[in-house]
């Protein structure tokens, strides 16, 4: 089935700094999700991109679907203590399949 | 946005015996429902897709006899693991979509720790 490998696996920087998770797919995603999930808690959906080349923004967080549709990234500028968690890319082919996830601390 | 609701929230049970989890939408109807495992640490991994008024569908390695899952209507699953082991010690969450197609964001209940001892 369809996979999709997320790096890096953990990520701890300091409060400010930027930080960036990617998503990759040996082969051609028809869309790609984004959730995070706080410490204890449950998902929830940050957005989906769908057009190859696409970029979304959300105030300090911005996505990108790679031209190929083979990858994607979540970048947020300027971290606070807020953004901690971990961060999951996911690919939805008639069920919803999660790559590793990226697990960021922010250190205030 | 929608809500997924998931009961009980933590749980803990004697080897041996069954817990059941409930998994409901509140405010809308889903013929389709997800559930999922998650061990410390680790990413969510799909156990089985709920189908409403049919079998559910099962992911590779995932034992359907020990699993049971129940969509008997459309804005309620249950997941029951029977004859629980330490092993099967994991949280466990439950997601569902308003829409159907590729491109539904997914609504996931608050998830259910499971302790067996």
């Amino acid at each position: 089935g369809q996979q999709v490998m997320q790096i890096p696996q953990y990520q701890h920087v300091q409060e400010g700094e930027d930080f960036t998770t990617y998503c990759n797919s040996s082969t051609t995603l028809s869309n790609i999700q984004w959730y995070k999930q706080r410490p204890g808690g449950h998902p929830v959906f940050l957005i989906q991109l769908v057009k190859s080349g696409e970029v979304k923004k959300q105030k300090r967080l911005t996505f990108q679907f790679g031209e190929a549709k083979k990858n994607s990234s979540l970048h947020i500028t300027a971290t606070q203590t807020t953004d901690v968690g971990t961060y999951f890319c996911a690919v939805h082919t008639g069920k919803l399949i999660f790559g590793q996830g990226t697990t960021l601390q922010v250190k205030p | 946005g929608a809500v997924v609701s998931q009961h009980p929230s933590r749980v803990i049970c004697k080897s041996g015996t069954s817990v059941k989890i409930e998994c409901r939408s509140l405010d809308f109807q889903a013929t389709t429902m997800f559930w999922y495992r998650q061990f410390p640490k680790q990413s969510l991994m799909l156990m089985a897709t709920s189908n409403e008024g049919s079998k559910a569908t099962y992911e590779q390695g995932v034992e359907k006899d020990k699993f049971l899952i129940n969509h008997a209507s459309l804005t309620l699953s249950t997941l029951t693991v029977t004859s629980a082991h330490p092993e099967d010690s994991s949280f466990y969450i439950c997601s569902a979509s308003p829409g159907t197609g590729l491109n539904t964001e997914a609504f996931f209940g608050q998830g259910t720790r499971l302790t067996v001892v």
